[in-house]
């Protein structure tokens, strides 16, 4: 079990250019979420999916889109980067189930916009 | 939507005192309320959770408490050792929605030896 594995885990971007993050999961999960941080901040939510086709705006999702085509996958884009996207991106993911609340995290994306 | 403050941002003690890191929570509604430890260049990691209907949780050197009423929990490590050092976050959610935790601002843990 891999468990959530991120990719890639470095990446700098010079402003405008485009890319995409992607989130794997091996644990059978409805629930994935992309988070980012920030020095001295928590963790806040980008964008986040409650199961295969659907996906939702978390509190800072402007400059980014998601896509889940398949339950396994979550993908984070970013259409024109800004320097104000520099930051450390997180994907996590839930059971979703009634008794299941833990998120699962994985190991980042280290993201520099030039 | 739901705003979630944490103190303090940085908090010294010596090894084998004990921690304590406190939040407020702003939405009633909450009712879910994890505590994850990061240790440097790491994925956050859950280390204590505790739902609504439960006041305290502890985990060997690890408790947590929920005051409802007052809209604020906090975390409690005793006999803190060197690897207790990390950022600590607290986090709440709403049950029956798709989960999403809103976080506090981290609280960095050093434990001088």
């Amino acid at each position: 079990n891999a468990g959530v594995t991120q990719t890639p885990k470095f990446r700098v971007l010079k402003t405008g250019q485009s890319m995409t993050l992607l989130c794997a999961q091996d644990m059978n999960h409805e629930y994935m979420y992309w988070y980012r941080q920030d020095p001295g901040m928590g963790l806040r939510l980008i964008h986040y999916s409650v199961g295969e086709g659907t996906t939702a705006k978390g509190e800072v999702p402007d400059g980014y889109n998601v896509s889940r085509l398949k339950k396994q996958n979550f993908l984070l884009g970013l259409e024109s980067a800004a320097p104000s996207q520099t930051s450390v991106y997180f994907c996590a993911s839930s059971y979703g189930g009634l008794a299941a609340y833990e998120q699962y995290f994985g190991p980042g994306t280290r993201l520099t916009v030039t | 939507g739901e705003n979630v403050e944490q103190h303090p941002s940085t908090l010294s003690v010596q090894e084998g005192d004990s921690a304590v890191i406190k939040c407020t929570y702003s939405d009633s509604a909450s009712n879910y309320f994890p505590w994850y430890k990061q240790e440097l260049g790491k994925r956050p990691q859950l280390i204590i959770d505790i739902r609504s209907n439960v006041g305290e949780k502890k985990d060997q050197r690890i408790a947590v408490t929920l005051n409802k009423t007052a809209k604020h929990f906090s975390l409690h490590i005793t006999e803190t050792q060197p690897e207790d050092s990390a950022v600590y976050f607290c986090a709440a959610s709403i049950s029956g929605s798709a989960r999403q935790l809103t976080f506090g601002s981290g609280t960095q843990l050093t434990v001088l030896p």
